[in-house]
């Protein structure tokens, strides 16, 4: 089964670092663009990061550009995401997210179940 | 950056009838890159259709997407009781990929 699993969220306080991981599982990982998503909860999807299918290419949305790095390894499986000097505006529920299509962008048709991130002192 | 709008916001309807939800864009979607999610309360969204009109696997036939540039559609010919969910349109044709606000579609 194809399946995405985040770890990582949790309670931090502003200015603080967290590193979000992704395990994947059930297709051949290495092929694919991978991205991060996050939402407050009630609220719309908002594209955070992407990373290509080998790692030697990265995008960032300005709001965070600067601050999160998103990287792979994919001899291991897995995404991660490497926030520092957090802010209340952080928080969220962060999910990681497959692109369809092997090699390419293409809508994003595999969710993990999402990792909690609370910015508070 | 590609501004979605989704449109009504929230959607009262009962199960057996036809839902339209709307989407425009703030500039013309490249290549009809525009897809549409559904999410259920605690749920991670669900891709329903991409490239505008294709169905995802699994997607039912009663979902059907429609539109290109700057206006799109998602219709949901019949609505079953696990359709009452929140709906988002997504563009990942222009960087960076942006989302519609969500239409509610509940039960009346």
């Amino acid at each position: 089964e194809v399946q995405l699993a985040e770890s990582g969220g949790g309670l931090v306080q502003p200015g603080g670092s967290l590193r979000l991981s992704c395990a994947a599982s059930g297709f051949t990982f290495s092929s694919y663009w991978m991205h991060w998503v996050r939402q407050v909860p009630g609220k719309r999807l908002v594209w955070v990061s992407r990373i290509n299918s080998d790692g030697s290419s990265t995008n960032y949305a300005d709001s965070v550009k600067g601050r999160f790095t998103i990287s792979r390894d994919n001899a291991k499986n897995t995404l991660y995401l490497q926030m520092n000097s957090l802010r209340a505006e952080d928080t969220a529920v962060y999910y990681c997210v497959r692109d369809r299509l092997e090699g390419t962008y293409d809508a994003l048709d595999i969710w993990g179940q999402g990792t909690m991130v609370t910015v508070s002192s | 950056e590609i501004v979605l709008t989704q449109s009504p916001g929230t959607l009262s309807l009962s199960p057996g009838e036809r839902a339209t939800l709307s989407c425009r864009a703030s500039q013309s979607v490249s290549s009809s890159n525009l897809a549409w999610y559904q999410q259920k309360p605690g749920q991670a969204p669900r891709l329903l259709i991409y490239g505008a009109s294709s169905r995802a696997t699994g997607t039912p036939d009663r979902f059907s997407g429609s539109g290109s540039g700057t206006d799109f559609t998602l219709t949901v010919s019949r609505l079953e009781p696990e359709d009452f969910a929140v709906y988002y349109c997504h563009q990942y044709g222009s960087s960076p990929r942006t989302f519609g606000q969500g239409t509610k579609v509940e039960i009346k």
